[in-house]
């Protein structure tokens, strides 16, 4: 399989824990995005790489969110100190840009419980 | 500020047509996106839109306008598979960041 991969799928955590999501993109995409999804709502865009570099970030991102992506391929989304607002859908996106065009390929998600 | 609206959910029968409309209110516009997402699994693309007119794509056609802030994604002949919530997406400027609306929730009954 090719497609984007994430792990893990599922985290279920205390109020308190930190927690680390793993986004692998499609190799050759250089752009990489998280979102955030509630039931009901659509995905949230919260960062986005362009190769290494951070690029941006929402102001939805407290300063408990970090992301990285340090050699330009996979990317970790860390949230510390985990509160019960935070449980949700973590979407993780990859694309390649050309002719001004981008679609975004999602991975299937990791779903958190904060408890 | 930015606002995308879908309505929240549609029921038609199998082998119907569904249309699908999404409108919006942005700051700027690079494109539209349609995706597909089952319960509890990612959003897959659909179609892209970024000129006036309708774009088709076997079962699947959408719809821009542009002057109107306005995009509808058309299904014929539903199967129950295409039982999902549909999400209208938004790039408001060459980065491609998305910005998306809440989803319609589209049920296919026998």
């Amino acid at each position: 399989d090719t497609g984007v991969s994430q792990d893990p799928r599922h985290k279920i955590t205390k109020r308190g824990q930190n927690v680390t999501f793993r986004c692998d993109p499609i190799s050759e995409h250089n752009r990489l995005y998280w979102y955030r999804q509630t039931l009901g709502q659509g995905p949230e865009f919260l960062t986005y790489f362009q190769n290494e570099a951070q690029l941006e970030k929402s102001r939805l991102l407290s300063d408990r969110f970090s992301a990285e992506r340090p050699k330009g391929s996979f990317s970790t989304l860390e949230i510390q100190r985990t509160e019960q607002g935070d449980s949700a859908m973590y979407l993780c996106a990859s694309s390649f840009r050309t002719g001004g065009r981008e679609t975004q390929y999602f991975g299937p998600g990791t779903r958190l419980l904060v408890l | 500020g930015q606002n995308i609206d879908q309505p929240t959910e549609m029921t038609a029968t199998e082998g119907a047509i569904v249309q699908i409309n999404c409108t919006y209110q942005t700051s700027g516009f690079n494109g539209l996106f349609w995706y597909q997402q089952h319960a509890g699994e990612a959003p897959t693309f659909l179609s892209y839109n970024v000129l006036d007119g309708l774009e088709e794509k076997g079962r699947f056609s959408s719809f821009l306008s542009r002057s109107k802030g306005y995009s509808y994604l058309l299904l014929k002949e539903l199967q129950m598979k295409d039982s999902a919530s549909y999400l209208c997406a938004i790039t408001t400027d060459s980065w491609g960041k998305f910005q998306f609306g809440a989803g319609t929730q589209v049920v296919v009954t026998p």
